[in-house]
């Protein structure tokens, strides 16, 4: 499986910044993912992010809001624009190693622990 | 509505006991996966089942796929503190690209 890293591991930042994400995957992948996730719920999928095309977004989340860059096959970047204290999560990205047409797995970073003040 | 119906939410028991968790769906799934995370962490894989009926074992850690891979459980046997965590079923859908998670259950072992 994938050896995923995350940048930074969290932050405290305040409203109105910009916090930027960086996740490093140790081979290439095609498929990386962005999720958040509030302490002890499950995870909500924010987009889905392609080597070489647009991120897409799940209903919910916007490109001006959330804006991704995937600039190569191991490394992906998630900016959270104009913080409010709503954002204040854990974001996780995570990538797919798929056997099959039908069959795939993902494997996830650590996470990043942004707290918005 | 979530499309994997995943319970109980939390679970507290002493060390020892036994315990299931399970998921729910009125869809087919290709395969569907069980993450446990702990706090601080991100989920870690603990299987993939793809066939319906399948059981895989993994040391006290049973996990078995409905017939109709619309459904599938995790049972933990002689739960031990170490098992404390948040367990996440995700179930992939057939062509599909993107997980769907249940909700998670949070398992808390007293010692």
């Amino acid at each position: 499986s994938a050896v995923i890293s995350q940048k930074p591991s969290r932050d405290i930042c305040q409203r109105g910044t910009s916090l930027t994400i960086q996740c490093q995957v140790d081979s290439q992948v095609t498929m990386m993912f962005w999720y958040r996730q509030q302490p002890g719920q499950s995870l909500t999928l924010i987009a889905t992010a392609n080597q070489g095309s647009e991120a897409t977004y799940e209903s919910g989340f916007v490109i001006d809001k959330f804006p991704i860059s995937r600039p190569n096959l191991t490394f992906s970047t998630l900016t959270v624009s104009n913080l409010s204290p709503e954002d204040s999560s854990i974001y996780l990205c995570s990538v797919e190693d798929r056997e099959t047409a039908v069959h795939y797995e993902q494997y996830f970073g650590p996470g990043t622990r942004l707290t918005v003040t | 509505t979530q499309l994997l119906e995943q319970s109980p939410q939390f679970l507290s028991i002493q060390e020892g006991e036994n315990l299931t968790v399970y998921c729910n769906s009125s869809s087919v799934f290709s395969s569907l996966q069980w993450y446990r995370q702990e706090p601080g962490e991100g989920p870690v894989l603990l299987v993939t089942v793809v066939t319906g009926g399948e059981v895989k074992k993994l040391k006290r850690l049973t996990f078995q796929f409905g017939d109709a891979r619309k459904d599938s459980s995790l049972h933990i046997t002689a739960a031990q503190p170490g098992d404390t965590g948040l367990y996440l079923c995700a179930g992939s859908m057939e062509y599909g690209n993107k997980l769907v998670f249940g909700a998670g259950t949070i398992l808390r072992v007293k010692s």
